[in-house]
């Protein structure tokens, strides 16, 4: 079935650096994106999608120079968190579809990022 | 307004005995909706789908869910529970809105007794 990887799983840093986040499709092709964070204990909250070849479309109250996406190819996007603070801390997850607008979504297995 | 609930953040059960997660959507159209399960620090896991087929689903590890027009429910159902089953359930809507936004619930926290 489709496979979504997602790396690294886990990192730490330190306030004001910037740590990206891969996403990979890696038997299907991905046009299409999708970035959410969770806070412990919630649902998932959308940030942004990203668009292979052209500029991600952010949720409203996600901060597009904070949070900035590359989809550069039809298989990976990127997620960079620029100059992290501790409130950036929580579990970030993409998923992508592999065919069609109304397939179901692919997850990877999240990253848990943890800002010191 | 178009909304996914799932009606019990948490839920409790015994080995063995039948699991119900109950989702309920508002849509003015005809959806596509999920179940996905999600264990601790790990991604989400497809579990099953409806997409305007078959009213029953029948997914992984045991799991159902019936889609029911006239409740606007979806709720997942298994006969028997199983230890591995605690985790986080999230049902998930697709095409309530123009565009096929992906809407998630709350999430229900299902636990397992011994």
């Amino acid at each position: 079935g489709a496979v979504v990887s997602q790396h690294p799983s886990r990192v730490i840093c330190k306030s004001g650096t910037s740590v990206k986040i891969e996403c990979r499709s890696l038997d299907f092709q991905a046009t299409t994106m999708f970035w959410y964070r969770q806070f412990p204990k919630q649902s998932l909250m959308l940030m942004a999608t990203s668009n292979e070849g052209s500029k991600a479309t952010y949720e409203q109250g996600v901060e597009k120079d904070k949070f900035l996406i590359n989809h550069a190819s039809l298989t990976l996007s990127t997620l960079t968190v620029t100059s992290a603070h501790p409130e950036d801390s929580s579990f970030y997850i993409c998923s992508a579809r592999s065919t069609g607008d109304n397939s179901p979504l692919h997850f990877g297995n999240g990253t848990r990022l943890t800002v010191t | 307004a178009q909304s996914v609930t799932q009606l019990d953040s948490h839920v409790s059960v015994s080995e063995g005995t039948p699991v119900l997660l109950r989702c309920n959507y508002s849509s003015s159209y005809s959806p596509s909706l999920f179940w996905y399960v999600q264990h601790p620090n790990k991604g989400l896991q497809l579990l099953l789908k409806y997409t305007s087929a078959a009213t029953l689903v029948k997914g992984i590890n045991g799991f159902e869910a019936e889609f029911k027009k006239s409740e606007t429910s979806f709720h997942l159902t298994k006969p028997s529970a199983h230890m591995s089953d605690a985790a986080e359930y999230f049902c998930v809507v697709s095409g309530i809105t123009g565009g096929f936004k992906t809407i998630f619930g709350a999430g229900t926290r299902l636990f397992v007794k011994a």
